[in-house]
């Protein structure tokens, strides 16, 4: 099955820092969405992306679907302590919407 | 707008047992899906359900299984319950025809 690769696995940074991470598939999407986990609770979602070479912000947060639409990136500029928690990238397959799959996570720390 | 909620929070059961697990989607949306999360596996898609029908599948045993209500509403249930069973278990919501989903809480399954 399908398969996303997210990198990096995690990543530690000082507060005030801009954070970049990536997702990556063998086969092309038309959306992809990125959520944020907080230890302990579901995950929120940040951006939804549907258009190749589409570029979305969402405060801080901005997102990009890469023009060969099998990859993402989502770029967290000036980073605080209330970044801390895990990202995920997530795309759903053909027709079937309400299946996603994600991505392993990027794991990010923010030491004020 | 109320999110989607999951009862309960916590749950601890032993080996052997059976579990339900509820979820009430946000106002409006239709479609259910549930997700198990565990450290090793991450987030994988256990079923979709909307107008009372499974509409996807991921790949668990039969133990697993789940039902909507008329009013969106759905459980998931867990039969003869083992050690590797033990995950925080998502519901999501969304609107048919669009892929952004929502997720609840969780509920956070110990199997002893």
């Amino acid at each position: 099955g399908q398969q996303l690769n997210q990198s990096p696995q995690s990543m530690f940074i000082q507060e005030g820092e801009d954070v970049s991470m990536n997702c990556t598939s063998s086969s092309i999407f038309n959306t992809w969405l990125w959520y944020k986990q907080d230890p302990g609770e579901g995950p929120v979602l940040l951006i939804a992306l549907y258009k190749a070479g589409e570029l979305t912000s969402n405060g801080r947060l901005t997102a990009q679907f890469g023009i060969t639409r099998k990859d993402s990136f989502l770029n967290i500029s000036a980073s605080i302590p209330s970044d801390v928690g895990i990202y995920f990238c997530a795309n759903a397959g053909g027709t079937s919407y309400g299946k996603l799959t994600f991505g392993q996570g990027t794991i990010l720390t923010v030491h004020p | 707008k109320a999110g989607v909620t999951q009862t309960p929070r916590y749950l601890i059961k032993t080996r052997g047992q059976q579990v339900t697990l509820s979820c009430s989607p946000i106002s409006g949306h239709r479609s259910v899906s549930w997700y198990q999360q565990t450290p090793g596996q991450g987030l994988q898609f256990l079923f979709e359900y909307f107008s009372e029908t499974q509409r996807n599948k991921g790949n668990f045993p039969g133990r697993f299984s789940g039902r909507q209500f008329s009013n969106s509403r759905s459980e998931m249930n867990v039969s003869t319950l083992e050690l590797g069973d033990s995950a925080l278990y998502l519901c999501a919501s969304r609107q048919l025809m669009n892929t952004e989903a929502f997720f609840g809480q969780g509920t956070r399954l110990t199997v002893v």
